[in-house]
This record gives structure tokens, C-alpha cells and sequence, in this order.
């Protein structure tokens, strides 16, 4: 069963702007982690937030966590054309290792 | 330093038959864990292995079974295959419970 909901299904967007993704999740976490996949490949892990963190930010990337309301967002700031994937997040459940993936939002970056 | 690897690339059976998989981990790593992602979705947890013993198992039938070696390599086995196998089928590596690292995935097509 799917535990996070990515929001939007599909975005598109200019290169140089923002993008913006978000993920809703149903059950209490040890961490959220967000992954890429270009075309159906593998996945490429891009951060991890832990449950009592807030804000994190790798480069390019700006991840925000809120508990309270069981969700995260994915920044991504001024957008290249290489960043256009799919991207997922995924939640781990304390005292287990495993993923727990959404149905992921698919990015479009045109030049 | 050789990251996770799986063969075959892509793989066409029909229905009914066995299929086997192989996943090697990233230098280092102890644990493998496999997920099965469908056209258009997320990838699905099928299970986990540490120390050749299947430590986690996510709600996929007993036609899905596994093995890991003693150097960490993995098999994943699909008897009596069902159209709805066919999926990108993706194999992870991590140090026990750490991040998961994942590989290029095998593409089963199910006719």
C-alpha cells in the first residue's frame, strides 16, 4: 500500500523557476527521504529529513518537514532542464528500515 | 567503486512460467531489500534480507521468494507468473538499517 501521496501528479515548468513539490503520508515516521528516477530507471536518493527535524538543505534542494500534519515538501530552486524526472518521497517507520513510497510527481523542465 | 548492479536488464516470460532475478550490493553493504514498481507508480516493498535471512516482508504472495548469499548477493524468484508481474522490478543495498542505494532495476514484461 501506498503510505505518502505526492501533490502535484505533474508539474511543468521554465527553467530557471521554482519547483515546488509535496508529499502527504499517513502514519507517525523515523524519517522521510525524497528519491529522483529519470525514465524508469533506478532511483536516486536526494535527501533525508528525520522526524525531529524541520528544515533541511542539500544545494539546490530545500526540504521541509511538518509532523504535525504528516507532510514534506520538495524545493527545488532555479530549475534546469537535467533536473526533469520523477520524484518520490519516502517514509520509514520506526523500529524498520524499509521505504514507503508515494506515487511520485513528475517534473517537466523545459529550456 | 562499483555501486548496486542487477541483471538481467530486461526479461520477457509468459504466463506461468519462473523467473529469477540477481542483485549485487554496493561494496560494503549487508542488506538488500527489493521493490516492485508498476507503470505509473511507486515502488512497492516485496522484502528484505539480512544475513541470508529474510528479516522483512511486505504484502506480496508466497509466488515471490528470495535468497541471499553469503557475500550479500541476492536472488529474488517469481514462480507461476501472472500478467500483473510484469513491473520494474529494483533491488536496494544498505549498510543494516542505513540508507538504501538503489540499482538500474530489471524490467520483466509478462505476456
Amino acid at each position: 500500500s501506498q503510505q505518502g501521496e505526492e501533490d502535484p501528479q505533474a508539474l511543468s515548468i521554465q527553467e530557471g523557476e521554482n519547483a515546488t513539490m509535496n508529499c502527504s503520508y499517513k502514519t507517525s515516521i523515523n524519517n522521510l527521504q525524497w528519491y529522483r528516477q529519470n525514465s524508469g530507471r533506478g532511483l536516486v536518493h536526494l535527501i533525508l529529513i528525520r522526524s525531529n527535524e524541520r528544515e533541511k538543505h542539500s544545494g539546490r534542494l530545500r526540504v521541509t518537514l511538518d509532523t504535525s500534519k504528516k507532510s514534506s515538501s520538495l524545493l527545488i530552486t532555479a530549475s534546469r532542464a537535467a533536473d526533469t524526472a520523477s520524484y518520490f518521497c519516502a517514509t520509514v517507520i520506526s523500529g524498520y528500515s524499509t521505504l514507503t513510497f508515494g506515487k511520485g510527481t513528475m517534473l517537466l523542465v523545459s529550456p | 567503486d562499483a555501486g548496486v548492479t542487477q541483471s538481467p536488464t530486461h526479461l520477457i516470460k509468459t504466463r506461468g512460467q519462473q523467473v529469477t532475478l540477481r542483485c549485487s550490493p554496493k561494496s560494503g553493504h549487508d542488506t538488500v531489500s527489493w521493490y516492485q514498481q508498476a507503470l505509473g507508480q511507486g515502488p512497492q516493498f516485496i522484502f528484505q534480507y539480512y544475513e541470508e535471512e529474510e528479516r522483512q516482508r511486505g504484502n506480496f504472495p508466497d509466488r515471490f521468494s528470495g535468497h541471499q548469499y553469503p557475500n550479500y548477493s541476492s536472488e529474488l524468484n517469481v514462480n507461476a507468473l501472472l500478467l500483473g508481474d510484469s513491473a520494474l522490478y529494483l533491488c536496494a543495498s544498505s549498510l543494516d538499517r542505513g540508507a538504501q542505494y538503489f540499482g538500474p532495476g530489471t524490467r520483466l514484461t509478462v505476456l
